[in-house]
Parts: C-alpha cells; sequence; structure tokens
C-alpha cells in the first residue's frame, strides 16, 4: 500500500511539553510538506522540505521544528513555544520533478493541550 | 500566490450536478487552478487541476474561462459522499509550489 501515514491520530499533551508528531510516506515524493488547520478555517503551511537535508519556513514556523534526514520522513516537533499548540495538523507530500506538484496529505494528528 | 474567492456554502441535491465557483482574477500567467476537498477530521483529498483548458477525470470537470480569471468544478452527479469542503487554489512551481488554502465551500449534498 502506498500513500502517507500520520501517527498518532490522536495526542494529548501538558502544557510546556515538547511534542513530535510522525510523518511517513513511501511514495517516493522528494517535497514534503507540513500544515496546520484551525477549526472552520483553512490550511496554513508551517514548514516545507524539498529535499533531503534541506527545508524552509512556511507562514507559520515560529514555535516548530523539522528534520528531513531520510526521504521517507518529515517529523515535526512543536515546543513550548507554540502559543495556541491544540490544532489539527496534516502532512503532505508531492514529486517535485512535474511541472505540476499534485500534493497528497495524509490523515492527520489532531493534537490536543491541556 | 494568486487569491481566491469562494462562496462559504452551498446545497446540492443528491444525483443532480454540482457547479462550485471560484473568483481568482489576479491569477498570472504560470499559475495552475488545483481544486481539493476535504471530508470533515480527514486531510485533503486531490480533485483536479488545469492551466487554460478545461480538464475532466473520474472525479469531477474543471471550467477555466478565456481571461482565467474564474473557474468552475463540476460534480457531475452528487452523492451524499461528495458532502465536504472544496477549496480553489491557484499555485505555480516555485517555493516547493506550496498551496495555499482560503475558507473553502462547505458544499452538503442532501437526499
Amino acid at each position: 500500500d502506498g500513500g502517507i501515514t500520520q501517527s498518532p491520530k490522536y495526542l494529548f499533551r501538558k502544557e510546556g511539553q515538547n511534542v513530535t508528531l510522525s510523518c511517513e510516506q513511501n511514495l517516493n515524493h522528494d517535497a514534503m510538506y507540513w500544515y496546520r488547520q484551525d477549526p472552520g478555517q483553512g490550511l496554513r503551511l508551517i514548514y516545507y522540505s524539498q529535499i533531503v537535508n534541506d527545508f524552509q519556513k512556511g507562514d507559520i514556523a515560529e514555535g516548530y521544528s523539522v528534520s528531513r534526514e531520510k526521504k521517507e520522513s518529515f517529523p515535526l516537533t512543536v515546543t513550548s513555544a507554540q502559543k495556541n499548540p491544540t490544532a489539527f495538523y496534516l502532512c503532505a507530500s508531492s514529486v517535485q520533478r512535474k511541472a505540476t506538484d499534485t500534493q497528497y496529505f495524509g490523515p492527520g494528528t489532531r493534537l490536543t493541550v491541556l | 500566490d494568486a487569491k481566491t474567492t469562494q462562496p462559504p456554502s452551498m446545497d446540492c441535491a443528491e444525483g443532480r450536478a454540482a457547479n462550485l465557483p471560484c473568483n481568482h482574477s489576479t491569477i498570472s500567467g504560470n499559475e495552475y487552478v488545483y481544486w481539493y476537498r476535504q471530508i470533515h477530521s480527514q486531510g485533503p483529498q486531490y480533485i483536479i487541476h488545469g492551466l487554460k483548458n478545461n480538464e475532466t477525470n473520474e472525479m469531477a470537470s474543471l471550467i477555466i474561462t478565456e481571461d482565467r480569471k474564474s473557474s468552475t468544478l463540476i460534480l457531475p452527479h452528487a452523492t451524499l459522499r461528495d458532502t465536504a469542503v472544496y477549496y480553489c487554489i491557484v499555485s505555480f512551481k516555485a517555493a516547493g509550489n506550496k498551496l495555499t488554502f482560503g475558507g473553502g465551500t462547505r458544499v452538503l449534498v442532501k437526499p
């Protein structure tokens, strides 16, 4: 089965704790993305990576960190510096070689900070 | 990336065609129009994209006006499973081809 997996589906953390969200893809895609979605809102880009060992900030990168040590994996760490971490987090990937890079999304992780 | 404007919500009768409009009057010549949809609490699902010509696939048809300032997504025979938020996005291949999602159109298909 090819696709993007995110785990866990639901995650609870205490305020002040860092938490890492997993994103894995076996589509052999070059680029990976992290988005955040708040209730009733569209998606906002946190970070993206076009190639291994390289990544760029998106529109709302403050309070988040990422790594891209392997092509298949793009974990997102929500740090204690993120003021409102409770949200639905979505990971996506795309092939970079085509003129139009359709992004394919994972099922998402719903993070609740208590 | 160009901004898009969509109606916040619309209803559609099951079995009828659903026509979802999108305005993108500031679109540039090399920007594509993408449509995604998001069923409640799931990740967005790619539907279709186009540049100038009308496009059709197994899910939907995309009609782009000649001046490219607006487009319409057509779901030919809406089913209850098509109830979702539909996002119209314009984007070009730059900066990782990041997609800017607005509020979308909440489509409710009624029996």
